[in-house]
């Protein structure tokens, strides 16, 4: 079974600091790659997704991912970030081929101090 | 407003009883899905279907149970059996089940807890 590390449960920056966020998977086979926000007291909401070809991916609020194969990689990213980006982070595998559930990440969670 | 509801928000158990968990999504999507999200544990798979009358077991199926009768409904029931079933459940849905390129959009959640 495929499995996600995230490897930060807790991280907190100062605003207008840089952010990467790491993310690995263990499936071998084709997968497709998402990064979830759940901002406090509000749904978990889809961040930025990759399926298949530019490996660097652009979601909203600035974030970026960039899909790395070789070392099975997904790594959140934001050059600046803001008070309103204090929430909690999961990264989330689907291999290729079956619509079954997420597999997703424990999470890592971001407080940005103003 | 399209979206996915969950009912109700929080959502108390005593010992032994059974509790069934709504979810209603009015966005036309033929998969379904339910988690459950512990902290420090992410989300993990109860069930999930991808067509009504149909569902399969997640990687923690053991003490729950569904139904997916209609397109739009797909309630959780914790049994009796589950020993531990303070948590925070999600549902949710996507488009097109047996396409592994559907995101999936979440509701709101319900918290149970267990008295």
């Amino acid at each position: 079974a495929q499995s996600v590390s995230q490897h930060n449960h807790h991280v907190i920056l100062s605003e207008a600091a840089s952010l990467e966020l790491g993310c690995n998977y263990s499936y071998g086979g084709t997968v497709n790659l998402f990064w979830y926000v759940q901002y406090p007291g509000q749904h978990l909401q889809l961040l930025l997704k990759y399926f298949s070809g530019d490996p660097l991916v652009k979601g909203i609020k600035g974030f970026e991912a960039e899909f790395i194969k070789s070392k099975f990689s997904f790594n959140l990213r934001k050059p600046s970030v803001q008070w309103s980006d204090t929430a909690e982070y999961f990264c989330a595998v689907i291999p290729g081929g079956g619509a079954d559930g997420l597999t997703f990440g424990k999470g890592t969670h971001l407080i940005i101090q103003p | 407003d399209g979206g996915i509801t969950q009912s109700p928000k929080y959502l108390f158990r005593k010992e032994g009883q059974n509790v069934t968990l709504s979810c209603e999504q009015n966005l036309n999507h033929d998969a379904m899905y339910w988690y459950r999200q512990d902290p420090g544990q992410g989300l993990r798979l109860i069930y999930y279907s991808q067509i009504v009358n149909d569902f399969q077991k997640g990687d923690i199926a053991e003490g729950y149970s569904v139904s997916r009768e209609k397109k739009e409904s797909f309630p959780l029931t914790v049994t009796s059996a589950q020993k531990n079933p303070t948590a925070f459940y999600l549902c949710a849905s996507s488009l097109a089940g047996g396409s592994f390129q559907e995101t999936q959009y979440f509701g709101p959640g319900t918290r149970l807890l267990v008295l």
